[in-house]
């Protein structure tokens, strides 16, 4: 599984675009790229999902350079209800018998 | 409605006391995985499951058990519990390793 490097922490203020950027140098040929949200005490929750180039969903926007060795996850108009931890996790989609690992995900913190 | 149900969400339980947390799905998800959280260590997958009777481990199994009997029930045991195993736990399914995973509403587990 390729590994992933974030940001620990970030700041913003309500309306705000965040952008939340993921590196992940030895993605593999096969492996999609996939974000989860997390509030306190609740499970991750499921955001987008991308391959290549860009991914759009009612709740955020997803982009993959070329080469797919990063990716950033566009948040558009934050609000406090947006103060989560962003995970990202690189990884094939398939019936294999492996792990999923979750990294130590990116604090966003939304001010008024 | 599609989701993931934990029980107990809470647990008080003394060392070497054996216990059990359920785990179940209503969406038919081959997969099935448990997580443990602790504080500045992010999720950690506990043991992972692809379909009946196939379970694999995770990166923290040590101290756990799981089984997978049926399609939608993933039971965690932990047969002689130790104050390091207090932690907050979520179950989690998904149609395949690496597609969109559902998560349960955790299980706060203290371990005295």
């Amino acid at each position: 599984l390729a590994k992933t490097t974030q940001p620990i922490s970030m700041d913003s203020y309500e309306g705000q675009e965040v952008n939340i950027t993921c590196s992940h140098n030895n993605i593999a040929t096969n492996d999609y790229i996939t974000w989860y949200q997390q509030f306190p005490s609740q499970g991750p929750r499921f955001i987008i999902q991308g391959y290549k180039t860009k991914v759009t969903n009612e709740v955020a926007s997803l982009f993959i350079p070329a080469d797919r060795k990063s990716s950033t996850l566009s948040l558009p108009r934050v609000s406090l209800s947006d103060t989560a931890v962003y995970y990202c996790l690189v990884g094939r989609q398939d019936t294999g018998r492996r792990a999923l690992t979750f990294g130590s995900g990116t604090r966003l913190q939304v001010q008024p | 409605e599609a989701q993931v149900t934990q029980n107990p969400r809470y647990l008080i339980t003394v060392t070497g006391k054996k216990l059990t947390v359920t785990c179940s799905q209503n969406m038919n998800h081959e997969y099935m995985s448990w997580y443990r959280q602790d504080p500045g260590l992010g999720l950690r997958q506990i043991y992972y499951s692809m379909n009946v009777e196939v379970t694999d481990k995770g990166d923290v199994p040590e101290g756990y058990k799981v089984s997978r009997k049926e399609k939608r029930n993933f039971p965690l045991i932990l047969e002689s519990p130790s104050p390091n195993q207090t932690s907050l736990y979520f179950c989690a399914s998904s149609r395949g390793h690496g597609t969109e995973a559902f998560f349960g509403q955790g299980t706060r587990l203290t371990v005295v």
